[in-house]
Formats: structure tokens, C-alpha cells, sequence
């Protein structure tokens, strides 16, 4: 069964860089992936931010940028705001014609 | 701007069929140019894919979910369906249908439904 790992939890003061990762639990992920990230809060639906590694989705501010940092997809948010606090999930694809999500990060801004 | 807006019995008996529609406005599901998905949150769990779906009726499903899920769509409608037989708890979630991104970027999804919960009980 395919894992995709996410840290379970992470804080960031405001205005600090926080950095996410989505690996996977038999590779190392690269842009062959097609990493995605959204942003969750509770009760509302993902939003789109990251697609294809480093394509920011419309409207997504440029405090949001994706890469491939060693063998992980990233996530970085740079000038955290007290409204960035969310949980993010990384999707991955398998290229068996299949996705798998990592089990999110909760993000903490404080 | 695409909207989704998916529907359906918020409460399903175990080992009955659970059924949703969702209703696409903004963009025909019959175009060439987009893969459809669903989506599925348990309550205080992470997000978990279930399937999708081409206009043509390609489909790939989780495989995980493969022996229960069927999906449709109805081009008249503009809507997309998923059912899921022989439910226990486990299915209890807000299940959410997405649209994909264009056929040259396929590989996320670009807009989402609020979704809608769905329990499962006996």
C-alpha cells in the first residue's frame, strides 16, 4: 500500500517561513509525481494552491511556493499570517492511474 | 468559474448502497478537456481519493475501493454520480466531488464541491 508521509503538525510565528514535505514511503518523490498541495480549514472545501510541483493556482498569493527538496515535494508559506493556519495535504500521482493524498499537516501560526 | 454542488442521502443503513449526484454548472462534463474525481473526508481524518472519471467513461478508482464503487455520468444533467455498495462505518465521511485540471495538467484538482456528509448506521 502506497504511504505518502506529511508531518502531522507544525507551528510558524507570524510573518516566519514554514516549510511542509510529502514523501513517500518506497521513493523519492519527484516532479514525475505531480505533487499538488491544498489548503483545508474545518468545514470548508481544499483549496487549490500548488499543482505540478511549483504552479501556483489562480488567486494563490506568491507567499505559496512549491519544489521538490531532496526526496520530498514542499510546501513553503513565507510571510505566515494568522489566517494561513490551516491543514495541508500533498496528493500525489501514481502513474497507475491512481492519486494518494498524505494525511494532511496541521499548521499552527502562533 | 466552475461550481460543484453534490447531493444525496445524508444517512445510508450498513451494507445498503450509498448514491450521490453531483450537479456541475460552469463547464460541461462532456468535454473533452476535463477528468472528474471524488473525493472523501471521515470525520476528523484526512482526505482520501476515491476515483475518477473521463467523459468517455474511462474510470480509475482507489484500489482500495475498486470492488464497491461505480461511477457515471448523465450529460443531459451535467452531473456526475458515484455509488458505493455494501457501506459499513467506515464510509462515514463528506465525500466531495472535483473537477481535474485542464487535459494538459490533469493532475490535480482544480475545483472542488463543498461536499456533502454522508453517515452510515444501522
Amino acid at each position: 500500500q502506497t504511504v505518502v508521509t506529511q508531518e502531522p503538525s507544525f507551528s510558524v510565528s507570524p510573518g516566519g517561513t514554514v516549510t511542509l514535505t510529502c514523501g513517500l514511503s518506497f521513493a523519492s518523490v519527484s516532479t514525475n509525481y505531480y505533487p499538488s498541495w491544498y489548503q483545508q480549514t474545518p468545514g470548508q472545501a481544499p483549496r487549490t494552491l500548488i499543482y505540478s510541483t511549483n504552479r501556483r493556482s489562480s488567486g494563490v498569493p506568491d507567499r505559496f511556493s512549491g519544489s521538490i527538496l531532496g526526496n520530498k515535494a514542499a510546501l513553503t508559506i513565507t510571510g505566515a499570517q494568522a489566517h494561513d493556519e490551516s491543514h495541508y495535504y500533498c496528493m500525489l500521482y501514481m502513474h497507475s492511474g491512481s492519486w494518494v493524498f498524505g494525511g494532511g499537516t496541521k499548521l499552527t501560526v502562533l | 468559474q466552475v461550481q460543484l454542488q453534490e447531493s444525496g442521502p445524508g444517512l445510508v443503513k450498513t451494507s445498503e448502497t450509498l448514491s450521490l449526484t453531483c450537479s456541475v454548472s460552469g463547464e460541461s462534463i462532456s468535454s473533452s478537456s476535463y477528468y472528474w474525481g471524488w473525493v472523501r473526508q471521515p470525520p476528523g481524518k484526512g482526505l482520501e481519493w476515491i476515483g475518477t472519471i473521463y467523459y468517455s467513461g474511462n474510470t480509475y478508482f482507489n484500489p482500495s475501493l475498486k470492488s464497491r464503487v461505480t461511477f457515471s455520468v448523465d450529460p443531459s444533467k451535467n452531473q456526475l454520480s458515484l455509488k458505493l455498495t455494501s457501506v459499513t462505518a467506515a464510509d462515514t465521511a463528506v465525500y466531495h466531488c472535483a473537477r481535474h485540471g485542464s487535459i494538459m495538467d490533469l493532475y490535480y484538482f482544480r475545483f472542488w464541491g463543498q461536499g456533502t456528509l454522508v453517515t452510515v448506521s444501522s
